[in-house]
């Protein structure tokens, strides 16, 4: 099973600022790797797939990059709706189609 | 715009068989896979496995004895079961659409496992 490890865990920004996370894969998923966004209460948002394409209606703050084993998912400018938990997902290889365990971005 | 909505009981009782239906509206079921995820409260997902809308399946091995997904195209439904539950098992149930990847999820089901 391929393992997907996420960091930071948690990150802290402020409203405008960058944040920058993390997901790498215990093997190579090509670019067989998407990001999802995940609010309280509410189902996960597909964000990019294909490593950096973003899904129809994603505002273009969301970057993804990446191949191999390393990814970054990048959001500029953060809006008070991007506070949320972000998943990274491979799809490369069954079974099964694994995440990583989430990045929480808070308000610093 | 495609829309997933699942149904079932919120409550099942141990060593009891869950079960879940997940409808599809706005789109048509056929050339995509369909697939269960869950997530247990406060914790990441987890994909059950998923079924093509010609009937076959593939499931997490993990779950795969107890896990068993079906179709019905002409209601546009697919459903899941889980039979032999425990406390384990209660988490949010979610139904989504597999492009790939996870394009359209449904809001979400909770069941709490609990006598």
């Amino acid at each position: 099973e391929i393992v997907m490890t996420q960091s930071p865990a948690t990150l802290s920004v402020s409203p405008g600022e960058s944040a920058t996370l993390s997901c790498r894969a215990s093997e190579s998923v090509s670019n067989k790797l998407a990001w999802y966004q995940q609010k309280p209460g509410q189902a996960p948002r597909l964000l990019i797939y294909g490593a950096s394409t973003r899904a129809t209606g994603i505002p273009a703050r969301f970057s993804g990059s990446g191949s191999g084993t390393e990814f970054t998912l990048t959001i500029s400018s953060l809006q008070s709706e991007d506070f949320a938990v972000y998943y990274c997902q491979q799809y490369n290889h069954w079974p099964p189609r694994t995440f990583g365990q989430g990045t929480k971005v808070d308000i610093k | 715009q495609v829309q997933l909505q699942e149904s079932g009981p919120g409550l099942v009782k141990p060593s009891e068989t869950l079960s879940l239906t997940c409808t599809v509206s706005g789109g048509s079921m056929s050339e995509y896979y369909w697939s269960w995820l869950r997530q247990p409260p406060g914790k990441g997902l987890e994909w059950l496995g998923y079924i093509y809308y010609t009937g076959s399946t593939n499931y997490n091995p993990s779950l795969k004895r107890r896990v068993t997904i079906s179709v019905d195209t002409s209601k546009n439904q697919f459903s899941l079961k889980v039979n032999s539950v425990t406390a384990a098992d209660t988490a949010v149930y979610y139904c989504a659409r597999w492009a790939p990847p996870l394009d359209y999820w449904g809001r979400g089901a909770l069941v709490t496992v609990s006598s």
